[in-house]
C-alpha cells in the first residue's frame, strides 16, 4: 500500500529565505508525481507536475525534483514571499493517467514578512 | 486552465438531514471524478472514484449508501452525504480528471452539528 509522507508538518521562515520541502513515498511505481498549495477556503491548485520519467520541473521561483528509484522528490521555493504561505501538498499517482491521487498530510507553511 | 466548481462553499446542517454537494467540469468533459475528505490534520482521503454513466467504486472502509454518488452527466458529479453525523463533519472536495492530471473544485466544508 503507497504511503505518502512529507516532512516538516510545519515550518516557518523569514520573507526572502530558500526553503525545501520534502515528500517521500513507499511504491515507486508511479505515473507521476505532483505538488499542490491547498489555500483555506480554496481549491487544491496544481503547481508542478512531475512525470515517472522525469527529474525535475522548474515553473517560476519553484523547482520540484523526482528520485523515483530511492522514492523522494523535493519542492524548492526560491526567496519566499509572504504569499507564499499555504500548506502544500505532495501527491503520487497510479494506475495510468486516470489514476487516483495519494496524498501525503501537507507541509504548513508559514512566510513572516 | 480548466474550472470546476463545487458548490456549496460550506454547509451547517442538523445531525440526521441529508446534504447534497456538487462538482461541475465548466469547460471540458470530465470522464472521471474523484471524491475526497480531509479530515483536520490528516491527508486528503480518496473516498470514491465516479465515472459517468456507472456505479461509483468507493474505497475501504467508505459507505457507499452514506455517501451517494450521481455522476450523470460528463460535466457534473454530485455526493449526497446521507443522514449526516457529526463524525461526518469534514472537507470534502471533488476532482474532475481528464488526460494525465485532475483539477479541483474549492472543497467544501461540512459541519455537523
Amino acid at each position: 500500500k503507497q504511503e505518502v509522507t512529507q516532512i516538516p508538518a510545519a515550518l516557518s521562515v523569514p520573507e526572502g529565505e530558500n526553503l525545501v520541502l520534502n515528500c517521500s513515498f513507499t511504491d515507486s511505481a508511479i505515473y507521476n508525481l505532483q505538488w499542490f498549495r491547498q489555500d483555506p477556503g480554496k481549491g487544491l491548485t496544481s503547481l508542478l507536475l512531475i512525470q515517472s520519467s522525469q527529474r525535475e520541473q522548474t515553473s517560476g521561483r519553484l523547482n520540484a525534483s523526482l528520485d523515483k528509484s530511492s522514492g523522494r522528490s523535493t519542492l524548492y521555493i526560491a526567496a519566499s514571499q509572504p504569499g507564499d504561505s499555504a500548506t502544500y501538498l505532495c501527491a503520487v499517482r497510479h494506475g495510468g493517467s486516470q489514476g487516483n491521487l495519494i496524498f501525503g498530510k501537507g507541509t504548513k507553511l508559514s512566510v513572516k514578512p | 486552465g480548466a474550472v470546476v466548481s463545487q458548490h456549496p462553499s460550506w454547509v451547517i446542517c442538523k445531525s440526521g438531514t441529508s446534504v447534497k454537494i456538487e462538482c461541475r467540469s465548466l469547460d471540458f468533459q470530465a470522464t472521471t471524478m474523484f471524491w475526497y475528505r480531509q479530515f483536520p490534520k490528516q491527508s486528503l482521503m480518496l473516498m470514491a472514484t465516479s465515472n459517468e454513466g456507472s456505479k461509483a467504486t468507493y474505497e475501504q472502509g467508505v459507505e457507499k449508501d452514506k455517501f451517494l454518488i450521481n455522476h450523470a452527466s460528463l460535466t457534473l458529479s454530485t455526493l449526497t452525504v446521507t443522514s449526516a453525523h457529526p463524525e461526518d463533519s469534514s472537507f470534502y472536495i471533488c476532482s474532475a480528471s481528464t488526460s494525465n492530471t485532475g483539477f479541483f473544485g474549492s472543497g467544501t466544508q461540512l459541519s455537523v452539528l
